[in-house]
């Protein structure tokens, strides 16, 4: 069975801080996705992530790939109030999406 | 370009009734999805289709069934709603090269209520 697990489930940090999200999935996949979905609203793509030992930078969010390790980070700097949002990692073990449970971010003042 | 839309929005209805979530896309992607999104459980595979006439089973397609006529329009049809089908549910849309499937897009939703 595929597992895709994301940590922290939960995450409130203070604004200025860095923090790192993790993705651990259980199977080969030759892509994994990072989403953004914000409150009531549709999930956006933030990163695609096409082979090992990628790297993708988008503002303060940083994407990296590890597929020996079937590992990947989402990696945050000096966290803003607007990064505020349920972020979730997905990998592609054929053709649809699996998901994992996502993690909340809250950015406090 | 309005990428995918979703219809209704949102929707309460009775146990028992029946009701098709409308999708469509605009980008000719060839493959479509819905997923259903429930809190804790994040999103799941209901049911997909690679290309026009073709459908398959996701992860949970019991009481759901879609049909895929043409390229744009993939609905879903909950024949007899039960409670525990209250949920969000996700239309999505990719392309595909040689058999690999390109990044997907997310419809707006529906929020469905059943009761």
């Amino acid at each position: 069975e595929l597992k895709v697990e994301q940590n922290p489930l939960f995450l409130s940090m203070q604004e200025g801080k860095n923090y790192t999200i993790y993705c651990n999935y259980s199977t080969t996949s030759d892509r994994l996705y990072w989403y953004r979905q914000d409150p009531g609203k549709s999930l956006e793509s933030l990163f695609v992530l096409l082979s090992n030992g990628a790297v993708k930078q988008e503002g303060r969010l940083m994407a990296s790939l590890d597929t020996k390790a079937r590992l990947s980070t989402l990696h945050i700097t000096a966290a803003v109030h607007d990064l505020s949002a349920t972020y979730f990692c997905a990998v592609v073990p054929g053709y649809a999406l699996n998901f994992g449970k996502g993690t909340s971010l809250l950015v406090t003042p | 370009t309005a990428g995918i839309t979703q219809a209704p929005t949102s929707q309460i209805l009775a146990a028992g009734r029946s009701m098709t979530l409308r999708c469509t896309q605009d980008m000719r992607h060839n493959a479509m999805y819905w997923y259903r999104q429930d809190l804790g459980l994040g999103l799941r595979l209901i049911h997909y289709s690679n290309t026009a006439g073709t459908t398959g089973k996701g992860e949970v397609p019991d009481g759901y069934s879609v049909s895929r006529a043409n390229t744009d329009d993939f609905p879903l049809t909950l024949a007899s709603a039960v409670p525990s089908q209250t949920s969000v549910y996700f239309c999505a849309s990719s392309s595909s090269v040689g058999g690999s499937y390109n990044e997907q897009f997310f419809g707006p939703g529906t929020r469905l209520t059943v009761l």
